[in-house]
């Protein structure tokens, strides 16, 4: 069975920084993209981040680009977000995601989430 | 605003067929596989459908899929109360630097 377990979520103050991680068990982790999915309190679903298989590759949305960076761990199973000089509307649910095929990033979406950890930005 | 586009609020009554339409363009739908998720009050989304029509094990057939062009329709059939829920579309896009596009989420209420 598939099963991505987020954590690291937590309180932290508008500028601060946070290290989500996501591990992975029940398939070859190493043989899939993985992703960061963010919800605000309330709203819909907002692209956040991937990274290839390999973690060769990474990708951002505008909103985060140059303030969070996402990494993975192949031996550990484990996937990571580092979010840096965070702002009041980084505040979410994160989920982390796997992609619906094997060795790409591009293309196809997700299948499999996990139950998200709350990221909460305040004074 | 969202890149994909739903309408906020659908609703039907136990054991009617109601239809969730998601507007895209040429560079995410046109050109990409469509996904729809379901979202339960408080828990994670669940793939429904995925490239296009697909149906993961587990999923009724009650939920079914379509594409055409620059657009997508997820179908429910025989509405059920455990249907109320938040439903998404997704989406690769191809334009630079933007990646997967959703929908705003449409509110399925079951009267």
């Amino acid at each position: 069975e598939v099963q991505l377990v987020e954590s690291g979520g937590g309180l932290v103050q508008p500028g601060g920084s946070l290290r989500l991680s996501c591990a992975a068990s029940g398939f070859t982790f190493s043989s899939y993209a993985m992703h960061w999915v963010r919800q605000a309190p309330g709203k819909g679903l907002e692209y956040v981040s991937a990274i290839s298989s390999n973690g060769g590759s990474t990708y951002y949305a505008n909103s985060v680009k140059g303030r969070f960076t996402i990494s993975r761990d192949n031996s550990k199973n484990t996937l990571y977000l580092q979010m840096g000089s965070l702002r009041a509307e980084d505040m979410a649910v994160y989920y982390c995601a796997r992609s619906e095929a094997k060795n790409t990033v591009a293309g196809t979406v997700f299948d499999y989430w996990g139950q998200g950890t709350l990221v909460t930005v305040s004074s | 605003q969202s890149v994909l586009t739903q309408p906020p609020s659908a609703s039907g009554t136990p054991g009617q067929r109601v239809t969730i339409s998601c507007s895209g363009s040429s560079s995410n739908i046109g050109s990409n596989y469509v996904y729809w998720y379901q979202q339960l009050p408080g828990t994670a989304p669940k793939l429904l459908i995925y490239r296009n029509n697909q149906r993961p094990s587990g999923v009724p057939d009650r939920f079914s899929g379509s594409k055409s062009g620059t657009s997508a329709s997820l179908a429910i059939s025989g509405l059920r109360s455990e249907d109320e829920a938040d439903y998404y579309c997704a989406a690769w896009d191809d334009s630079l630097s933007v990646y997967v596009v959703f929908g705003g989420g449409t509110k399925l209420t079951v009267l």
